[in-house]
C-alpha cells in the first residue's frame, strides 16, 4: 500500500476551522484517499473518503491536490467532541478492501 | 453510517483459556470482514481478512491456529483467542466492508489476559 505522512499532533481551538494535511507523493492512480478518526477507547469513525475531486458530507470536507499528492481533512468548525486521532489511509482501487493504518495526527481541540 | 457491534465490549479470562469475540453488521449483509489489533498508544494492526463461507486470510506473522476466524454467515464474524496469554491482551477490533463505499468499525473489544 503507498504510504501517507501526517503531522503527529495538532491544536485548535474550539469553533475554529481545523485543516488536516496528508502527503502521499507515491499515490497511484487508483489508489482511494479514506479519512477515518479514533476516539480514546473506541474503534475508528469513518469521515469521508473520496478519489479526485473534492468532497463534503456533513462531518467535513475532503480537498484533494490537483496532482493527488496531498489531501487535507477539512473540519469547518471544531468541537471539543472531534478531538481524537485522525487516519489518512490510502485504500487500492482493486477488490483487495484492505486499509493500512499509519500514526495518524492527534487533534486537540481547547475550549 | 452503517453499524458495526461487537460482543462482549470488555473480557477478562486466565491465562490458557479461549476466549470468543463477536463481530456483527446490524444493518447490511458483508461479505468480508476485516480482524485488527491495537496496542496502547499504537496504530491498529491487521490481522486477517475474513470472507463469508471461506478461510480467512491472515497477515504475515499472525497464527492462524491461536487466532481462529469464523464467518459463517453474511452479517458475522467471529474471532477466537485460542490459549490465551497476558501478550494477547490488547484491543481488537472488527470491521465490515460495505460494497462499493468502505469499511466500517466496531467499537472493540478489550481483552485482559491474568
Amino acid at each position: 500500500d503507498a504510504k501517507t505522512t501526517q503531522p503527529n499532533s495538532m491544536e485548535s481551538n474550539e469553533e475554529e476551522p481545523v485543516h488536516l494535511p496528508c502527503n502521499h507523493s507515491t499515490i497511484s492512480g487508483t489508489d482511494y484517499i479514506h479519512w477515518y478518526r479514533q476516539l480514546p477507547s473506541q474503534g475508528p469513525e469513518y469521515v469521508i473518503h473520496g478519489l479526485t475531486s473534492n468532497v463534503n458530507n456533513r462531518m467535513a470536507s475532503l480537498a484533494i491536490a490537483e496532482d493527488r499528492k496531498s489531501s487535507t481533512l477539512i473540519l469547518h468548525r471544531a468541537t471539543l467532541r472531534d478531538a481524537a486521532v485522525y487516519y489518512c489511509i490510502l485504500r487500492s482501487g482493486g477488490s483487495n478492501y484492505k486499509l493500512t493504518f499509519g500514526k495518524g495526527t492527534l487533534l486537540t481541540v481547547n475550549p | 453510517g452503517a453499524v458495526v457491534s461487537q460482543h462482549p465490549s470488555r473480557v477478562i479470562c486466565k491465562s490458557g483459556t479461549s476466549v470468543k469475540i463477536e463481530c456483527r453488521s446490524l444493518d447490511f449483509q458483508a461479505t468480508t470482514m476485516f480482524w485488527y489489533r491495537q496496542f496502547p498508544k499504537q496504530s491498529l494492526m491487521l490481522m486477517a481478512t475474513s470472507n463469508e463461507g471461506s478461510k480467512a486470510t491472515y497477515e504475515q506473522g499472525v497464527e492462524k491456529d491461536k487466532f481462529l476466524i469464523n464467518h459463517a454467515s453474511l452479517t458475522l464474524s467471529t474471532l477466537t483467542v485460542t490459549s490465551a496469554h497476558p501478550e494477547d491482551s490488547s484491543f481488537y477490533i472488527c470491521s465490515a466492508r460495505v460494497p462499493e463505499e468502505t469499511q466500517y468499525f466496531g467499537p472493540g473489544t478489550r481483552l485482559l489476559v491474568l
